[in-house]
């Protein structure tokens, strides 16, 4: 495993829900991504949060809102999506925000829309 | 110019080939090429890198060849087994920038036939 964990696996939500997917890094890094992964596209970066501090938010609608409170646990809530919202959701860590390219991802939540 | 360009979409190829996927880029300001590999119900795990004043870097099985004149480089799987079956992404990083952003293609799915 790669030392990053994402709770829940499997996630099934009405567009009226309010859920949150929850990420915990066990490898003392310093910066937290939240990105989007959707059938034959590109990974969509999200978030990013450097020392618990958000330096990044991708022009991610507001239905999406992330929270950052330790350097160790990253959450994604959301509320009132939409179906095209469906998609996997992988967290990611890597040591500080200068090291980017060294990015360790977690398994994913596979998000659906109903 | 963000964009990084990633071919084929899907590979099949018998064990023991030699899959090649390649990627192509515009920015020239990206200085570090990584490739991600993604099985089934993971996330994705950082499987070699290059920096361009390189022309080839081989790890195991695993080759990337760059092409900084052209803009492209590529991954080789040499002796391939069934084992590598999974999706390749391509990715790109201007780490001199601070940048925390890795641009990723839209990824190739390589099957290894027994």
């Amino acid at each position: 495993e790669t030392g990053v964990t994402q709770t829940p696996r499997h996630l099934v939500m009405g567009m009226t829900n309010k859920k949150s997917l929850k990420c915990e890094q066990h490898l003392g890094h310093n910066a937290m991504y939240w990105y989007k992964q959707s059938a034959k596209k590109p990974l969509e970066l999200m978030f990013v949060y450097s020392l618990e501090e958000r330096v990044e938010n991708n022009s991610v609608p507001s239905r999406f809102s992330p929270e950052c409170p330790n350097s160790s646990h990253l959450f994604l809530h959301l509320h009132t999506l939409q179906p095209e919202d469906s998609a996997l959701y992988l967290c990611a860590s890597s040591p500080h925000r200068d090291h980017s390219y060294e990015q360790y991802f977690g398994p994913g939540t596979r998000l659906t829309v109903t | 110019q963000q964009q990084v360009k990633q071919s084929p979409q899907s590979l099949i190829v018998q064990k023991g080939g030699i899959p090649i996927i390649n990627c192509a880029y515009e920015n020239t300001a990206f200085d570090y090429f990584p490739w991600y590999q993604q099985f089934p119900g993971k996330g994705p795990a950082l499987l070699i890198a290059i920096r361009p004043d390189v022309s080839e870097k081989k790890e195991g099985r695993f080759t990337i060849s760059f092409n900084k004149s052209a803009k492209q480089f590529s991954l080789h799987i040499m002796d391939s087994q069934p084992g590598d079956s999974a999706t390749y992404f391509c990715a790109a990083s201007n780490t001199g920038a601070g940048s925390y952003q890795l641009t990723f293609g839209k990824g190739t799915k390589l099957s290894v036939i027994p």
